[in-house]
């Protein structure tokens, strides 16, 4: 079963545009959550992250907002561009993960920003 | 950033071969781990380990063995590959703080068996 869900498995904007992405979870024991950026043959790098004690962190182009009792976060990112095409994956760790850290992702969308 | 490497990128292999893929790091991280994806589908840990000596399996079942002798290296290595094992092999290691963990990955290794 799922915890991590990414429901989009694609999305395409044109370049100077908004690009949302999201992610639903089903464990209220994620208490922190990570956006990573992928792109073909590549590993994942860590983009942004957000604390469940917040519901907004900001970096840039990018924005992630966390809404705890919808258990969803969105990636924002403005203005898009081209080189933000890539797979986009969200994560989520568990409260307490300690010696039991395990870091559960989503399936990935991925963004195409078109010029 | 971590610097973390993993060897080879490409690997294009017959059925019954014995692969090992490279993992090493240079930041001094306790934590490794290796996940296995396909395209479409969400990163899958099947190994992890926390320290020197130390190794567990993952959420998903693997053929595919670890070994960590010393803090920078975790290699995997699949004894009889098949083509089921072709996929994408992400190696990582994490820094921690307080009860944050942040991932960093290395490029990948792409396992073609035949």
């Amino acid at each position: 079963d799922q915890q991590v869900k990414q429901n989009s498995p694609s999305l395409s904007v044109q370049e100077g545009r908004i690009s949302i992405l999201n992610c639903d979870y089903t464990n209220s024991m994620f208490d922190y959550f990570l956006w990573y950026k992928k792109y073909p043959a590549e590993g994942p790098t860590f983009l942004i992250s957000i604390s469940s004690i917040k519901d907004k962190n900001e970096d840039g182009r990018f924005t992630v907002f966390l809404n705890k009792s919808a258990k969803h976060l969105s990636l924002h990112i403005v203005p898009s561009q081209p080189g933000d095409s890539a797979v986009y994956f969200c994560a989520a760790i568990m409260v307490g993960g300690g010696s039991n850290y395990k870091l559960t992702f989503g399936k990935g969308t991925l963004l195409t920003v078109n010029p | 950033e971590a610097d973390i490497y993993q060897t080879p990128r490409y690997l294009v292999i017959g059925t019954g071969k014995k692969i090992t893929l490279e993992c090493s790091q240079t930041m001094g991280h306790d934590k490794m781990y290796w996940y296995q994806q396909d395209p479409g589908m969400e990163l899958h840990l099947i190994h992890y380990s926390y320290g020197v000596n130390s190794t567990e399996k993952g959420d998903l079942s693997s053929e595919s063995t670890v070994s960590r002798i010393r803090t920078e290296h975790f290699p995997l290595t699949l004894e009889s590959a098949r083509p089921s094992h072709t996929s994408q092999y992400l190696c990582a290691s994490s820094e921690s703080w307080g009860r944050r963990e942040k991932l960093f990955f290395g490029s990948g290794t792409q396992l073609s068996v035949l």
